[in-house]
């Protein structure tokens, strides 16, 4: 089956560093990765999508300059939390989309960010 | 506004039990329905998709069920064993946001004790 990894899966980070997270697709190619964001005993919250060779879509009260989303491959898309402070502790997963498909999303095993 | 809603919030039953999760949804014109299961500290494990036009689909010891009129659908969990034990997610996409767009309840805690 279709496999997303995320690196890392913990991070610490001292409050004012930038961190960035890194969601791969293994054996297929993902036209579209998604980025979600899950505070403790909550939902996930769809943060952006990203398309590969464009800018990302982010969804309304997501700071994209807080926020940085590239896509630059197939298979790789990167979510760069800068200038992190503690209120951006959380849980974030990637899925992604196999290109040619329509809908299934395979998701990572996300990525634990404490910030300090 | 389209959310999603699940009911219990956790539940905790022992071995053997068959069970019922519920999911209910604002708007019946969804694009779609999954259901997924979580692990602690884990990424999300697809388990059922049900379409808007089917009423339901079936895996294993897993059912799942979709009313649209009435804006639910119902995971059913036959013969639960331990390993069942996760937080079970059901995400919904709409016909106006896309097939892409998932919104996501807050998720059934459940706990199936030896």
């Amino acid at each position: 089956g279709a496999v997303v990894s995320q690196h890392p899966s913990r991070v610490i980070c001292k409050s004012g560093t930038s961190v960035k997270i890194e969601c791969r697709s293994l054996d297929f190619q993902a036209t579209t990765m998604f980025w979600y964001r899950q505070f403790p005993k909550k939902s996930l919250m769809l943060m952006a999508t990203s398309n590969e060779g464009s800018k990302a879509t982010y969804e309304q009260g997501v700071e994209k300059d807080k926020f940085l989303i590239n896509h630059a491959s197939l298979t790789l898309s990167t979510l760069t939390v800068t200038s992190a402070h503690p209120e951006d502790s959380s849980f974030y997963i990637c899925s992604a989309r196999e290109a040619g498909t329509q809908e299934t999303q395979y998701f990572g095993p996300g990525t634990r960010l404490l910030v300090l | 506004k389209q959310e999603v809603t699940q009911i219990p919030a956790a539940l905790s039953v022992p071995e053997g039990e068959n069970l019922v999760l519920n999911c209910s949804f604002t708007d019946s014109a969804i694009y779609n329905l999954q259901w997924f299961r979580q692990d602690p500290g884990k990424g999300l494990t697809s388990l059922l998709l049900i379409q808007s036009s089917q009423r339901e689909q079936t895996s294993g010891r897993l059912n799942a069920s979709l009313d649209k009129s009435s804006g639910r659908s119902t995971l059913y969990i036959a013969a639960s064993q331990p390993g069942d034990s996760a937080t079970y997610l059901c995400a919904v996409s709409w016909v106006n946001t896309g097939f892409q767009k998932l919104v996501f309840g807050t998720g059934t805690r459940l706990l199936v004790s030896p």
